[in-house]
């Protein structure tokens, strides 16, 4: 049952351009969005999040993107940087005190020089 | 930065042993998860636990699986006998209490099972 999902699973992108990351997700129950790029044998790092109360939060070269009628949600990064290759999982949650999370199984982003 | 630290980075072990995975989580965080990565797979929850007791877990996380916060700082994942199926990357993780939202990974436990 993959309640989150991420269709593409790798992206190149020329550095300097705009990389999207895209995201959808089944449950209605869910809250609390969050991305996070992680390297091979090394945790996941966190980079942003959204409450479900917005549709748009921007954090330096980051932004997330809700729809919540699409259940989709989007990562652009503006402009790419070669340091920025590495997997990216969205996750969610239902919020509550667990506040456990529902992982995506990643895309592998590819910054080209 | 405070930062949720795990021990050890590697561990090999045979068919059946016990494990224990160490972790501890970032000094003001009330909330603790164990979560794993089976090699090309995506992150799973196994565990979370919060006021000294379990308050979630997930079908991963069945009888062989133990959880325990022995004194203030650390926070410990056992497998009582392992299997070959369990050789996955071991994550803890750690969040504040008060509305916090954001759960901070540490590096991560690669356990081998052979």
């Amino acid at each position: 049952d993959q309640q989150v999902k991420q269709n593409s699973p790798s992206l190149s992108v020329q550095e300097g351009r705009i990389s999207i990351l895209n995201c959808d997700y089944t449950n209605s129950m869910f809250d609390y969005f969050l991305w996070y790029k992680k390297y091979p044998a090394e945790g996941p790092t966190f980079l942003i999040s959204i409450s479900s109360i917005k549709d748009k939060n921007e954090d330096g070269r980051f932004t997330v993107f809700l729809n919540k009628s699409a259940k989709h949600l989007s990562l652009h990064i503006v402009p790419s940087q070669p340091g920025d290759s590495a997997v990216y999982f969205c996750a969610a949650s239902e919020g509550g005190a667990t506040n456990k999370l529902i992982f995506g199984t990643g895309t592998l982003l590819a910054v080209q020089p | 930065e405070p930062e949720v630290t795990q021990t050890p980075s590697h561990q090999v072990t045979q068919m059946g042993q016990e494990v224990i995975l160490r972790c501890v989580p970032i000094s003001n965080h009330l909330y603790f998860y164990w979560y794993r990565q089976i090699l090309g797979q995506k992150v799973e929850f196994l565990v979370s636990f919060y006021n000294n007791e379990i308050s979630e877990k997930s079908e991963i996380f069945d009888d062989q699986f133990s959880v325990e916060r022995p004194d203030g700082s650390n926070f410990t994942l056992k497998i009582r006998s392992t299997k070959l199926e369990d050789s996955a990357m071991y994550f803890c993780a750690s969040k504040e209490s008060g509305g916090g939202n954001t759960i901070y990974f540490g590096e991560g436990s690669w356990l081998t099972v052979v």
